[in-house]
């Protein structure tokens, strides 16, 4: 199984302002994923974080928005630009390799005041 | 893009043993069914896999008929500790539906003494 760490775990922001969150892989892995999450409510996929190139977004989510980074096999970050208070939320980053199971990370608690 | 249906919500008491049923009538020949838990202020955490008949581990069992189109999760003797969100998910990285996984509704299960 991968273990994913996520930084930072929870941040109170600024409207207007923006924040980037780190996901980070104890090993290798072929796919990563950004997903957001309402409180109470399921899981929405944001995008696949692609090594070496730019992300695929899902329907809703675009990169000027959220800015998707994947430099190397093991780590991702995804930056929620130019926040507002619909931006709070819980972020979550997903990775596993092809075939197999998924695992997530803890996830990032952003509210945005 | 194979869309789930579960039950929102169920109850159970300390002891007995859970079913959840979920239906996938347009799963992809190429897909998993996978099924992940998922506490408060925690990521899901995956549970079981299966493509077809039975699959036991030491945490559940997931039965799947021969058509595919429906899955069972099976908790054995549940405690408080199980109360948690269940997802019933179909597809798998790098295979099957788009080669990523699309949370549903998830149900809720409560479990009282």
């Amino acid at each position: 199984s991968a273990v994913i760490s996520q930084k930072p775990s929870r941040d109170i922001c600024q409207r207007g302002t923006s924040l980037t969150i780190q996901c980070q892989v104890d090993s290798q892995v072929t796919m990563m994923f950004w997903y957001r999450q309402q409180p109470g409510q399921s899981l929405t996929l944001i995008a696949t974080a692609n090594q070496g190139s730019e992300a695929t977004y899902e329907s809703g989510f675009v990169i000027d928005k959220f800015p998707i980074s994947r430099p190397n096999l093991t780590f991702s970050t995804l930056t929620v630009s130019n926040m507002s208070p619909e931006d709070s939320s819980i972020y979550l980053c997903s990775a596993g390799q092809a075939g197999a199971e998924a695992f997530f990370g803890q996830g990032t608690r952003l509210t945005v005041v | 893009l194979a869309k789930t249906t579960q039950p929102i919500s169920m109850d159970s008491y300390e002891g007995q043993e859970v079913n959840i049923t979920c239906s996938h009538n347009n799963i992809a020949t190429n897909d998993y069914i996978t099924w992940y838990q998922q506490f408060p202020s925690q990521g899901p955490r995956f549970i079981i896999q299966g493509y077809k008949t039975k699959v036991t581990n030491e945490v559940a069992s997931l039965f799947i008929p021969a058509d595919r189109k429906s899955s069972t999760l099976s908790l054995p003797r549940v405690s408080l500790s199980d109360t948690a969100v269940y997802y019933c998910l179909v597809g798998a990285l790098g295979t099957g539906t788009a080669s990523k996984l699309t949370f549903g509704t998830g149900t809720r299960l409560q479990v009282t003494l």
